[in-house]
């Protein structure tokens, strides 16, 4: 049981570029989200989903697209990436129904220069 | 709209210590969850401590403790015989309990503990 893994650890975009962040979880979770922590602040919600074919905006979503074909993946896409996108990125997953617990993934974190 | 307050951006406790991390919160909603995170400099999110809204009992976990008074719309973090283990950065989270369940998280506190 891997938990949320997330893919890649690290990466270094140019101002321009593109990319998806890899987000899967092997618990069976409907829930599920993508945050941003920018440096020295609390976690905001970009997108979410409760479950396969079902998304919605968070706090943040602007610059960003996001997919749920299958339970288990939930990619985040930056288009033209820009500077204000250096953040660190955080995927998690929770049963829903009140569940008590959020389970973190491990984060990626993105720098755009 | 929810709003969660940590007005101590940084903390230093002896070791043993106990320790308070303050964590105000505001909602309209009559249903909720609280929440706890440590986040150590390796980067991961780990789970400390949950907090319903209706709960009639303080949550504990082990050396963790929330003191929630809901009245003044506060869910303090009690830590007790504090660690170096401990140094980490903290935040109180609060859930919207109808749908998406979405986390609203606060600014965190890092908390140092001292030899």
């Amino acid at each position: 049981n891997a938990g949320v893994t997330q893919t890649p650890k690290f990466r270094i975009l140019k101002i321009g570029q593109s990319m998806t962040l890899q987000c899967t979880q092997d618990m069976n979770h409907n829930y599920m989200y993508w945050y941003r922590q920018d440096p020295g602040m609390g976690l905001k919600l970009i997108y979410y989903s409760v479950g396969a074919g079902i998304t919605d905006k968070g706090e943040v979503p602007n610059g960003y697209n996001v997919s749920r074909s299958t339970t288990e993946d939930f990619p985040l896409r930056l288009e033209l990436a820009a500077p204000s996108q250096t953040s660190v990125y955080f995927c998690a997953s929770s049963y829903g129904q009140r569940s008590y617990e959020q389970y973190f993934g491990p984060g990626t974190r993105l720098t755009v220069t | 709209a929810q709003k969660i307050t940590q007005t101590q951006p940084g903390m230093f406790v002896q070791e043993k210590e106990a320790v308070t991390l303050d964590c105000t919160y505001d909602t309209s909603d009559p249903s909720y969850g609280l929440f706890w995170y440590k986040q150590p400099s390796s980067g991961e999110m780990i789970f400390l401590i949950y907090q319903g809204s209706y709960d009639q009992q303080n949550a504990t976990e082990g050396r963790y403790s929330l003191n929630f008074q809901k009245a003044r719309k506060s869910a303090n973090l009690v830590i007790s015989a504090s660690q170096l283990g401990d140094s980490a950065m903290y935040f109180c989270a609060m859930r919207d309990n109808f749908g998406n369940e979405k986390l609203t998280f606060g600014t965190g506190t890092r908390l140092t503990i001292i030899p």
